[in-house]
C-alpha cells in the first residue's frame, strides 16, 4: 500500500520556467512533509520541509504548498537552472511518539531543466 | 545541515559472506538512526529504527537475524548483512535527525552504500 504517491515519474522544464512537483498521500496521521532531491548512488539532501499546521513554506527558489483536505502538496522551484536536473523524492511522517526521522518516502519524480 | 556519513560507499562481496556498513553523525549525537533500502528505480523503503543502547526496531518484512543493527555508541550505528545473496543487493542508506539543524525535524542521509553481491 504507497501511503505517499508522485504520479508524475518524470517532469521535463525549460531553464528559467517554474518546476511543479505534486504528491499525494493517504495516511491521515502524517503531519509532516519534506522534500529531497536525490542523485543516483548518493543519499538524499534534505530540501524543504512543511508542517501540517501550515499551508505554504518558502525558502529561496523552492515553496511547498501543503493542501491538507485534498492530502496533496507540490514543490515549485522557480527559476529552474539545469543544476536542479535530480530525482526529487516526496516524504512524510507522523509524530504522535515516534520519531520524525521515521519517514515514508514517494516513488520520485525525476525534473530534467533544458538549458 | 547535519553530517551524516557511511562507509563504505560501496562493496562487492561473495554469496554467503557477511557485510557490515557504518553510519556516523559526525558533528551532533544521534540517539535514533534509520536505515533504508533502495533498489533500483525504486523508492527507499525504511527497514529499521537504529536505537542507542537497546534494540533495533524492524519494519514489516525485514529480517532482523539477516539485517544485524548495532548503535552502540551515540555517533554510530552499523547495519550488517549476514550471508548475503544476490537478492541483497541494493543501495543502503542511513539517516539521521540533528537537534543542530532547524527545529530538529530534518532527517539527514548518508551517501550510501551500494552493495552487490555476487
Amino acid at each position: 500500500d504507497q501511503q505517499v504517491k508522485q504520479n508524475s515519474p518524470s517532469l521535463s522544464v525549460q531553464e528559467g520556467r517554474i518546476s511543479i512537483l505534486n504528491c499525494d498521500y493517504t495516511n491521515s496521521m502524517f503531519d509532516y512533509f519534506l522534500w529531497y532531491k536525490k542523485y543516483p548512488a548518493e543519499g538524499p539532501t534534505f530540501l524543504i520541509s512543511i508542517s501540517s499546521i501550515k499551508d505554504k513554506n518558502e525558502d529561496g527558489r523552492f515553496t511547498v504548498f501543503l493542501n491538507k483536505s485534498a492530502k496533496h502538496l507540490s514543490l515549485h522551484i522557480v527559476p529552474s537552472q539545469p543544476g536542479d536536473s535530480a530525482v526529487y523524492f516526496c516524504a512524510a511522517s507522523a509524530s504522535g511518539g515516534t520519531s520524525y526521522g521515521k519517514l515514508t518516502f514517494g516513488q520520485g519524480t525525476i525534473l530534467t531543466v533544458h538549458p | 545541515g547535519a553530517v551524516v556519513s557511511q562507509h563504505p560507499s560501496w562493496v562487492i562481496c561473495k554469496s554467503g559472506t557477511s557485510v557490515k556498513i557504518e553510519c556516523r553523525s559526525l558533528d551532533f549525537q544521534a540517539t535514533t538512526m534509520f536505515w533504508y533500502r533502495q533498489f533500483p528505480k525504486q523508492s527507499l523503503m525504511l527497514m529499521a529504527t537504529s536505537n542507542e543502547g537497546s534494540k533495533a526496531t524492524y519494519e514489516q518484512g525485514v529480517e532482523k537475524d539477516k539485517f544485524l543493527i548495532n548503535h552502540a555508541s551515540l555517533t554510530l550505528s552499523t547495519l550488517t548483512v549476514t550471508s548475503a545473496h544476490p537478492e541483497d543487493s541494493s543501495f543502503y542508506i542511513c539517516s539521521a535527525n540533528s537537534p543542530k539543524a532547524g527545529d530538529g525535524t530534518e532527517a539527514f542521509f548518508g551517501q550510501g552504500t551500494r552493495l552487490t553481491v555476487v
